[in-house]
């Protein structure tokens, strides 16, 4: 059964300090790993789309690093900020036909002043 | 380029009552996806659609859930009767192809928030 599993599932951090979130799956056969923000009340906005061959990925201060064989990601937040504050996604990607994506439960992170 | 599009952003009604969500995908997006989220976890797929047709709908509770996506292009998401554990966000997305496959132009609404009480 496909699984994505994040950690933690919440975070409370500092203004300006930095953070890593980690995601672990088990989705077969991979296709790609995307992370998203999701600010309260709103969807999900795309942040970084890695697939096998991309070990890390940047977006601003935000960067994603792929182990394709370990089956493990994880999102660096840099100097954080007070909008960091949101749910983060990981959602993993299977190939075929239809919808093959398989959704973490997120890591809400608090930035606090 | 214009973002997925979705009404009402909120709405609050009594359980057995029935409510309606409206999605308009981005222009050219031939898969629609409407997603049940609820607080704290991660989406979940209740139906997907390619074109006017419908691929997954494996997980929508067709008891009280209907979705149509009559002319392949906006979509409704009906909830008839709704009980109060259908509170939650309904987000619809849309992507280029039929396959996720390839990761791109997946694209997110903002989501209707539900509140059954």
């Amino acid at each position: 059964k496909n699984q994505v599993e994040q950690s933690p599932q919440s975070l409370i951090i500092l203004e300006g300090k930095n953070c890593t979130l980690q995601c672990n799956y088990t989705v077969s056969p991979f296709s790609n790993l995307r992370w998203y923000k999701q600010d309260t009340g709103r969807g999900p906005v795309s942040l970084t789309i890695m697939t096998f061959s991309e070990n890390t990925k940047s977006n601003g201060r935000y960067t994603a690093t792929l182990d394709a064989d370990t089956k493990q990601s994880s999102l660096h937040i840099t100097a954080s900020q007070l909008s960091d504050s949101a749910s983060y996604i990981c959602v993993v990607s299977a190939w075929g036909a239809g919808n093959m994506l398989t959704f973490g439960g997120g890591t809400r992170l608090m930035v606090k002043p | 380029e214009a973002g997925v599009a979705q009404s009402p952003r909120y709405k609050i009604i009594e359980k057995r009552q029935s409510v309606a969500f409206w999605c308009n995908p981005i222009s050219g997006h031939a898969t629609l996806y409407w997603y049940q989220q609820i607080l704290g976890q991660g989406p979940k797929l209740l139906i997907q659609f390619q074109n006017n047709g419908v691929v997954d709908d494996s997980q929508l509770p067709k008891d009280r859930f209907s979705a149509e996506r009559l002319k392949g292009v906006d979509s409704t998401l009906k909830i008839q009767p709704a009980k109060l554990e259908d509170s939650a966000v309904y987000l619809c997305a849309s992507s280029l192809g039929g396959g996720t496959g390839s990761g791109y132009g997946y694209t997110f609404g903002s989501g209707t928030r539900l509140t059954v009480v």
